[in-house]
């Protein structure tokens, strides 16, 4: 089965600088890939997703992902970060060979600081 | 639209009892999910539904029951609670045109369950 990991617990970086945070798949066919954010007390929402093309993805708020096949990789990144960015952030994968079943990263709670 | 809503926010429950946790969809959506969250494990799919009438067990089905006699409404049975069964519990829906393998998913507020 396909699984994620988000190998960064907590990730903290100062307002304006840019931000990572890291997604690592596995998957036995191609990957769709996506991001998700949580803010305190709600649900999941949708930032980007990854399904063929460009490796370079763009979302929602300015946030962008690339898709690196070689190492397996998803991150996700934006070259501002803002206090409001503050949140919990999930990868997700889903494999062509089980494709009803998706699969959720641990999450990296991103703290920006002013 | 209001989405995906989900009912009540939260509850506590004895060990023993059961419950149902509802959620409608307004948005047509054929696929809809049910999510389980415990801290520091991400979600893990309990069941989901590819349409009407059809549902079908995820990661972690044990001890949970689901229908879909509507497109609207996916409501989640649990009938004999347990402390593991304690966690914040998310439906999700999606519109897929083929086999749902790149769509986007949209989440409710979720339902944060304790069992005693």
């Amino acid at each position: 089965a396909q699984s994620v990991a988000q190998p960064e617990d907590q990730v903290n970086v100062a307002e304006g600088n840019p931000l990572t945070v890291k997604c690592t798949y596995s998957v036995s066919g191609n990957p769709y890939l996506f991001w998700y954010v949580q803010y305190p007390n709600r649900g999941l929402q949708f930032l980007l997703k990854y399904i063929t093309g460009d490796n370079l993805v763009k979302g929602s708020y300015g946030f962008e992902a690339e898709f690196n096949k070689s190492q397996t990789s998803f991150h996700l990144k934006k070259p501002s970060a803002l206090v409001s960015d503050s949140a919990l952030y999930f990868c997700a994968v889903r494999d062509w060979d089980n494709n009803n079943d998706m699969r959720f990263g641990a999450g990296t709670r991103l703290t920006v600081k002013p | 639209n209001a989405g995906v809503t989900q009912t009540p926010k939260f509850r506590i429950l004895k060990i023993g009892q059961s419950m149902t946790l509802q959620c409608t969809q307004d948005m047509n959506h054929n696929y809809m999910y049910w999510y389980r969250q415990d801290p520091g494990m991400g979600l893990k799919l309990i069941y989901y539904s590819v349409g009407a009438g059809i549902t079908d067990k995820g990661e972690v089905p044990n001890g949970y029951n689901v229908s879909r006699s509507t497109t609207e409404d996916f409501p989640l049975r649990l009938e004999l609670a347990a402390p593991s069964q304690t966690s914040v519990y998310f439906c999700a829906s999606s519109y897929s045109s083929g086999q749902g393998l790149g769509d986007t998913q949209y989440f409710g507020p979720g339902t944060r369950l304790t069992v005693l």
